[in-house]
């Protein structure tokens, strides 16, 4: 399977706490993609990173791609109550269109 | 720019009976489309790519018979799920193509009773 893996399956910090879930995949791939879902919701794309690329920021968020190890991790900076959710990576691999999700990480932020 | 409209975003039917989830890209033309499937607490799972006028091709351990796509259009794709049982209850969610990492329909949750 192509699926990644995530870790921590779950964590749950303080609002105002920085929170880390990391992401390690299976096969060569042109960008790593990390979404977030709410509960019982569909998916919002939060951040790309490409192959070639090391680091990304977006406001809060702050990405990071190591390929020699196959993994990358999201950071969320002083997390909110509203951040609570699930977030995923998702790979696609250089053969095709497809997306593989990981096992995703669910994040709860107490107020 | 880049929408997918996917519906409906719920449904409940009875066992035995057959469902069908529609999944549009409302302004572009997608020549490939994406179904997942999501359990309860569990990551989403490619069951197959559709492509545009010729067959779907489904990933390992995913049955075609019982999950049938069409895509007779380059703006819709459709998933049958064939004589539904209460263990393909699931959150079904489509992807379309060029815009495919980024556009996710909204997902349909299947309840089957």
């Amino acid at each position: 399977s192509q699926q990644g893996e995530e870790d921590p399956q779950a964590l749950s910090i303080q609002e105002g706490e920085n929170a880390t879930m990391n992401c390690s995949y299976k096969t060569s791939i042109n960008n790593l993609q990390w979404y977030r879902q709410n509960s019982g919701r569909g998916l919002v794309h939060l951040i790309l990173i490409r192959s070639n690329e090391r680091e990304k920021h977006s406001g809060r968020l702050r990405v990071t791609l190591d390929t020699s190890k196959k993994s990358s991790s999201l950071l969320i900076t002083a997390s909110r109550a509203a951040d609570t959710a699930s977030y995923f990576c998702a790979t696609d691999s250089n053969t095709g269109n497809q997306f593989y999700f990981g096992t995703g990480t669910s994040l709860t932020v107490i107020p | 720019g880049a929408v997918v409209s996917q519906h409906p975003s719920w449904v409940i039917c009875k066992s035995g009976t057959s469902v069908k989830i529609e999944c549009r890209s409302l302004d572009f033309q997608a020549t490939t489309m994406f179904w997942y499937r999501q359990f309860p607490k569990q990551s989403l799972m490619l069951m197959a790519t559709s492509n545009e006028g010729s067959k779907a091709t489904y990933e390992q351990g995913v049955e075609k018979d019982k999950f049938l796509i069409n895509h007779a259009s380059l703006t819709l794709s459709t998933l049958t799920v064939t004589s539904a049982h209460p263990e393909d209850s699931s959150f079904y969610i489509c992807s379309a193509a060029p815009y495919y990492g980024y556009t996710f329909g909204s997902g349909t949750r299947l309840t089957v009773v």
